[in-house]
């Protein structure tokens, strides 16, 4: 298994560029998620799905478009990038674990920069 | 209110010693999980050990063990015999299983930098 897959690793936009992040995952996991991190922020939910077709916004969902038409993928689109989306972007996917929890499973990242 | 309180921002721990890292939380949930990950400075996000709210004992994972203390809200990440590979960011993430939809979402702390020293 590759896991989940996030293409690509860095990424430099210009303001009001458009650009999708692919995340892909081959563990036939429910749930996926996008989540930014920024210096001192941890890391915050920006969208979510749990299932193809269906997908929710999460902590920090502006400027951000998914959609989940198959299990195995789930992009991210930026409509018009600006400054304040440089970050770093990770795709995380989850299974049901014992009782209770739902480990996720993260990718390696992707480093934007907006200039 | 922050829901993960990380009040270390930094660490320093000396090779092969014990070091406890902190994580306080708020829900009024009582279903609830309760996770650490790491991340090297390499990047990547690694799963270490979960605890859930109804768990009865501390969950343990090698090296690594969760002090679980429910009425105080806190669930801090003890790491016995720290290795030179250890040096991290360490996260702790909590999932509140009760709020219908959303239960597969984590919240993250800020995340403490542990540097192990030689």
């Amino acid at each position: 298994n590759a896991g989940v897959t996030q293409t690509p690793k860095f990424q430099v936009l210009k303001t009001g560029q458009s650009m999708t992040l692919q995340c892909a995952q081959d563990m036939n996991h429910e749930y996926m998620s996008w989540y930014r991190q920024d210096p001192g922020m941890g890391l915050r939910l920006i969208h979510y799905s749990v299932g193809a077709g269906i997908t929710d916004q999460g902590e920090v969902p502006n400027g951000y478009n998914v959609s989940r038409s198959t299990t195995e993928d789930f992009p991210l689109r930026l409509l018009s990038a600006a400054p304040s989306q440089t970050s770093v972007y990770f795709c995380a996917s989850s299974y049901y674990l014992r009782g209770h929890s739902y480990e996720q499973y993260f990718g390696p990242g992707t480093r934007l920069t907006v200039t | 209110a922050q829901k993960i309180t990380q009040t270390q921002p930094g660490m320093f721990v000396q090779e092969k010693e014990a070091v406890t890292l902190d994580c306080t939380y708020d829900t009024s949930d009582p279903s609830y999980g309760l996770f650490w990950y790491k991340q090297p400075s390499s990047g990547e996000m690694i799963f270490l050990i979960y605890q859930g709210s109804y768990d009865q004992q501390n969950a343990t994972e090698g090296r690594y063990s969760l002090n679980f203390q429910k009425a105080r809200k806190s669930a801090n990440l003890v790491i016995s015999a720290s290795q030179l590979g250890d040096s991290a960011m360490y996260f702790c993430a909590m999932r509140e299983l009760n709020s219908g939809g959303s239960n597969y979402k984590l919240t993250f702390g800020k995340g403490t930098l542990l540097t192990v020293n030689p």
